[in-house]
């Protein structure tokens, strides 16, 4: 069965600093890739999505980056942090040939 | 581009009611409807989905139903518990993209035991 992975679980970092979450899945080969941030109380933003290594969209401008490395990684990043960077993100994957989208446990990130 | 409105925003009810959530979606290109349910502190789950070649869908006390000429789309819990209480998401997929969702504001639903 495919399972997916996220670390760490929590974070609190000081504005101005790097970051870098990971996402791996299990047990499915060539997935589509999703990075989402929820806002306390709030729906899901869609970041970034990847279809294949190496293959990024962005969905909305900011400061955040995203890589692919491997079939079943997945990294989100950024170079100095913002306040308005804490938040909740999840990481999701998709079959190609399906649309059900399966998230991950998140990371909830807080920026002091 | 895809927009999907849900209704209501937070919805309580009493232990063995039912609850209706209801969603709107914009584009008649759509063609799934999922519905997640998340728990506090958790990534959302897949509990139901529906396609838009079928009306209706039931999985025991949960089901969904699709309008295509109206779009819109309803979740249905019936004998609610309280470990249904959760924040319930809609979504449509986008067609202006790849394989990309587009999801509603969700909906906090507390059942009182």
């Amino acid at each position: 069965s495919q399972t997916i992975h996220q670390w760490p679980a929590t974070l609190v970092q000081p504005v101005g600093s790097p970051l870098s979450l990971e996402c791996t899945v299990e047990g499915t080969s060539n997935p589509n890739l999703y990075w989402y941030r929820q806002a306390a109380g709030r729906g899901l933003q869609l970041l970034f999505y990847s279809v294949g290594i190496g293959q990024i969209s962005s969905e909305v401008p900011q400061n955040l980056s995203a890589s692919r490395p491997q079939d079943r990684q997945f990294i989100l990043s950024s170079k100095k942090l913002l306040l308005s960077d804490s938040g909740f993100y999840l990481c999701a994957w998709m079959t190609g040939d399906s649309y059900e989208q399966y998230f991950g446990p998140g990371t909830r990130l807080t920026v002091t | 581009g895809e927009n999907v409105e849900q209704h209501p925003s937070t919805l309580s009810v009493q232990e063995g009611d039912s609850a209706v959530i209801k969603c709107t979606y914009s584009d008649s290109a759509s063609n799934y409807f999922p519905w997640y349910k998340q728990e506090l502190g958790k990534g959302p789950q897949l509990i139901i989905d529906i396609r838009s070649n079928v009306g209706e869908k039931k999985d025991q006390r949960i089901a969904v139903t699709l309008n295509k000429t109206a779009k819109h789309f309803s979740l249905h819990i019936t004998e609610t518990q309280p470990e249904d209480s959760a924040v319930y998401f809609c979504a449509a997929t986008s067609v202006s993209g790849f394989q990309k969702l587009v999801f509603g504001t969700g909906t906090r639903l507390l059942v009182s035991p």
